[in-house]
């Protein structure tokens, strides 16, 4: 069965710093993998994706992450937190074995403190 | 939130009462999908459709049904059976299958008291 784990609920960190939001997964098959974040009271906003090729991502808003096949993880980073980046941040999986199911992490909520 | 409009924002209804969430997507994607948002447990899949004129159950199915007669449309209906229905539901389309990102809705808060 596909899962996805977020194991912290929140992160904190200084503006200016580098933030990392953890994300490991379990799939069947080669997983695609993407990151969401959310804003309150709206909808998720796509930031990245893994599907094959290049183990480091970039995305939307200077983000980018790192898929690591062997610890089945895919972190996502940014150099130099904003403080308007602060939001929730939801991982995706989805297996390549075919279907439209994607399974949504819990979510880590990010403060970034100025 | 990219082309896909919900209405209303915000919903209150009194229990028993039966009540359809509208999406609205405008980007010609073929998939869409409903989830519930409850706080600490992510988003859950309710149904999703990968053509016109054919939907699937997803993972809390009950109390909720579904329709989609037009590629832009995907109401969501929440019935009476739906022992909780309180809760954040958001709409999403994709291009296609396994490899496309989704494109979420804003969102509507339903209360029922």
């Amino acid at each position: 069965a596909q899962s996805v784990a977020q194991p912290e609920d929140q992160v904190n960190v200084a503006e200016g710093n580098p933030l990392t939001v953890k994300c490991t997964y379990s799939v069947s098959g080669n997983p695609y993998l993407f990151w969401y974040v959310q804003y309150p009271n709206r909808g998720l906003q796509f930031l990245l994706k893994y599907i094959t090729g290049d183990n480091l991502v970039k995305g939307s808003y200077g983000f980018e992450a790192e898929f690591n096949k062997s610890q089945t993880s895919f972190h996502l980073k940014k150099p130099s937190a904003l403080v308007s980046d602060s939001a929730l941040y939801f991982c995706a999986v989805r297996a390549n074995t075919g279907g439209f199911k994607t399974i949504f992490g819990a979510g880590t909520r990010l403060f970034v403190k100025a | 939130d990219g082309g896909i409009t919900q209405s209303p924002k915000y919903l209150f209804r009194k229990e028993g009462q039966n009540v359809t969430l509208s999406c609205e997507q405008n980007l010609n994607h073929d998939a869409m999908y409903w989830y519930r948002q409850d706080p600490g447990q992510g988003l859950r899949l309710i149904y999703y459709s990968q053509i016109v004129n054919d939907f699937q159950k997803g993972d809390i199915a009950e109390g909720y049904s579904v329709s989609r007669e037009k590629k832009e449309s995907f109401p969501l209906t929440v019935t009476s059976a739906q022992k909780n229905p309180t809760a954040f539901y958001l709409c999403a389309s994709s291009a296609g299958t396994s490899i496309h990102e989704q494109y979420f809705g804003p969102g509507t808060r339903l209360t029922v008291t």
